[in-house]
């Protein structure tokens, strides 16, 4: 069964204080690793994929990461407009269907 | 206009009441799923299909049924709703492999509250 643990549950940063969340998964034949940014009350909104160890995407003041056991989504200089949850899924060979299991997010709060 | 869209968007109804909440998407994308979010709990898989003929339960389908209308439609009904189905509702397409890239595309959520 795949597994995914979002860590911090919550974090508090002040403007421009960079910081990292942490997605550690368990799966079997990994294909693919996601991360959304939801924002409260709306559906989550796609901001990367990763699909092999070392691999590295950016985007404005986000860069992804991954590795065998985890991945990182780190945050550099963030503004308050960053402030959301953040989610991973992963999409492994499990029961031959590809359907993501997603991690209960990380809630980032960043203060000006 | 929004690629994945879902009515209604907010809902109150009681307890025993039968009610449908739809999803409608212009991606083309074969796959279609429905979730719903909790606070704490992230988001649980209800009910996926890969195509119009193929429907499967997810880890959390009892006290829900869906119909795949058409490509672009997917509906999820409550027949009997009680409160603990109060959460937030999502629906969301992908496409099937080969079709494009594997990510999900998530509708703006349908906030469901039985009383």
């Amino acid at each position: 069964e795949d597994q995914v643990t979002q860590s911090p549950e919550a974090l508090r940063l002040q403007e421009g204080e960079s910081s990292s969340l942490n997605c550690s998964y368990t799966v079997s034949g990994l294909r693919g690793l996601f991360w959304y940014r939801q924002d409260p009350g709306k559906g989550p909104e796609f901001l990367f994929t990763l699909y092999s160890a070392g691999e590295e995407k950016e985007k404005e003041r986000l860069k992804a990461t991954l590795t065998k056991k985890e991945s990182f989504l780190h945050i550099t200089a963030p503004k308050p407009e960053d402030s959301a949850t953040y989610l991973c899924a992963v999409r492994g060979l499990s029961g031959g269907s590809y359907i993501p299991t997603f991690g209960r997010g990380t809630s980032l709060i960043v203060h000006p | 206009d929004a690629d994945v869209t879902q009515t209604p968007r907010n809902r109150i109804t009681k307890t025993g009441k039968r009610i449908m909440l739809e999803c409608s998407q212009t991606k083309g994308h074969d796959r279609m799923y429905w979730y719903r979010q909790d606070p704490g709990l992230g988001l649980r898989l209800i009910y996926y299909s890969f195509d119009v003929k193929d429907i499967n339960k997810g880890e959390i389908s009892d006290g829900y049924s869906v119909s795949r209308q058409a490509q672009a439609k997917f509906s999820l009904s409550l027949e009997s709703a009680i409160p603990n189905q109060t959460a937030l509702y999502f629906c969301a397409t992908s496409p099937s492999p080969g079709q494009g890239a594997p990510e999900q595309y998530f509708g703006p959520g349908t906030r469901l509250t039985v009383t």
